[in-house]
């Protein structure tokens, strides 16, 4: 069975800083998807990036880009140039690429992100 | 924003008592999922379904059943409550298709044993 682990319960950066979350998994499959979710106060679920995992460049959206490192299992979200509104939960949630498996999705933990003015 | 909807937004009930969660969609997606959320541990698959009247169990499904009959709506049942679900539920829908289709994600549901 796959999981996902966020290590990191709590992160807190200063706004226009750098800030990356943490995001390891363990799975046996050699094709999946990564992502990373954002939840904010009012609790709706926002797709903030995907990662392909047969694809070695790394997905980026605009402040938001990801480190994928395949061979460590390990897959962290860089949020470049913070504002107040990325202030939210982030999670991290793997998938298997094979339609016979459902498309579930698999969450880590969270990590509850606070940006300081 | 995808035309999904999820009734009710809150409830309290006593344990016990049976409880029925509701997710409407407009999209005609064929996948639809119900996870339940809870602090320490992100959101985990509670079921699921890929066509009407086909479901089958995620992780955490013990005490909880569904229900499929239209393409649109698919229902969520506490059987008889008990403080342990005290969660907030999600339902979320798929499409199929040959590209990777993103999972859209309903408002949520607090729901509050008592």
């Amino acid at each position: 069975a796959q999981t996902v682990t966020q290590s990191q319960p709590e992160m807190s950066v200063q706004e226009a800083e750098t800030v990356t979350l943490s995001c390891t998994y363990d799975t046996s499959e050699s094709d999946y998807y990564l992502f990373w979710y954002k939840q904010p106060p009012s609790r709706q679920m926002i797709l903030v990036i995907r990662q392909e995992a047969y694809k070695q460049q790394n997905a980026t959206e605009n402040r938001f880009s990801v480190n994928f490192q395949k061979a460590a299992k390990s897959f962290s979200l860089k949020i470049s140039d913070s504002q107040l509104g990325d202030a939210a939960m982030y999670f991290c949630a793997y998938r298997s690429r094979p339609h016979n498996q459902g498309g579930k999705l698999i969450f880590g933990q969270g990590t509850e992100l606070s940006v300081k003015p | 924003d995808a035309g999904i909807t999820q009734s009710p937004r809150h409830k309290v009930t006593e344990t016990g008592t049976p409880v029925t969660l509701r997710c409407h969609q407009t999209e005609n997606h064929r996948y639809m999922y119900w996870y339940r959320q809870d602090p320490g541990h992100g959101l985990r698959l509670i079921h699921y379904s890929y066509g009407v009247k086909d479901t089958d169990k995620g992780e955490v499904s013990d005490g909880y059943s569904v229900s499929r009959s239209k393409t649109e709506d698919f229902l969520l049942t506490l059987e008889s409550a008990t403080s342990s679900q005290t969660s907030v539920y999600f339902c979320a829908i798929r499409d199929t298709g040959q590209l990777n289709t993103e999972a859209f994600f309903g408002q949520g549901t607090r729901l509050t044993v008592v």
